[in-house]
């Protein structure tokens, strides 16, 4: 079976701070993981994935990811946030069965304070 | 390219009702999938659909179905909707020639109330 954890349901951060937003993972074999965002009223914006490779992955918008195995970890960072960047975060992972859906985390509510 | 469009973006429908909704995936993109997002269960996966076939199915009742059509467009009915459907359904889009590169492009969703 493969699941995702998010542990924080909201996290705030100043403008122009460092943020991190925290995924856990469980899943049989090595994993297909991926962030997205979601705006109000909007759907999911693909941010980054990790395939495999190197453990630190960029993605869109400033937005990087490190894959940690021995803490089954993949935590969304990004060096100075926005105010642009408060939205609802989902980790994802895909298992390698072959089956083509996404099991996705609960979502954290990230608020960028100016 | 345009992006994954779903019609209707808002529906509104009475308990025992069904609803058909519409995906139209990215030119190219013959894998469609669909997922259901509640605040209580988040975002669930309900199906995909791949050259017109059902290829993978989550957990749901058979009151959720699906269609592919030759254009790779896609449909989801609900029949005998349930205040409990209400939710936001969001198709994705794929073009899974490679699996691990393989990333799902999400519609805006279609917003559904049951009353």
């Amino acid at each position: 079976a493969q699941s995702v954890a998010q542990p924080e349901d909201q996290v705030n951060v100043a403008e122009g701070n460092p943020l991190t937003v925290k995924c856990t993972y469980s899943v049989s074999g090595n994993p297909y993981l991926f962030w997205y965002v979601q705006y109000p009223n909007r759907g999911l914006q693909f941010l980054l994935k990790y395939i495999t490779g190197d453990n630190l992955v960029k993605g869109s918008y400033g937005f990087e990811a490190e894959f940690n195995k021995s803490q089954t970890s993949f935590h969304l960072k990004k060096p100075s946030a926005l105010v642009s960047d408060s939205a609802l975060y989902f980790c994802a992972v895909r298992p390698i069965t072959g089956a083509n859906n996404l099991f996705f985390g609960t979502g954290t509510r990230l608020t960028v304070i100016p | 390219k345009a992006g994954v469009t779903q019609t209707p973006r808002y529906l509104i429908k009475t308990r025992g009702q069904q609803v058909t909704l519409s995906c139209s995936p990215i030119s190219g993109h013959r894998s469609v999938s669909w997922y259901q997002q509640t605040p209580g269960q988040g975002l669930q996966f309900l199906f995909e659909y791949f050259s017109e076939t059902q290829r993978n199915k989550g957990n749901f009742p058979g009151r959720f179905s699906g269609r592919q059509f030759s254009n790779s467009r896609s449909e989801m009915n609900v029949s005998t909707l349930e205040l409990g459907d209400s939710a936001l359904y969001l198709c994705a889009s794929s073009n899974p020639a490679t699996l691990a590169k393989n990333i799902q492009y999400f519609g805006a969703g279609t917003r559904l109330s049951v009353l």
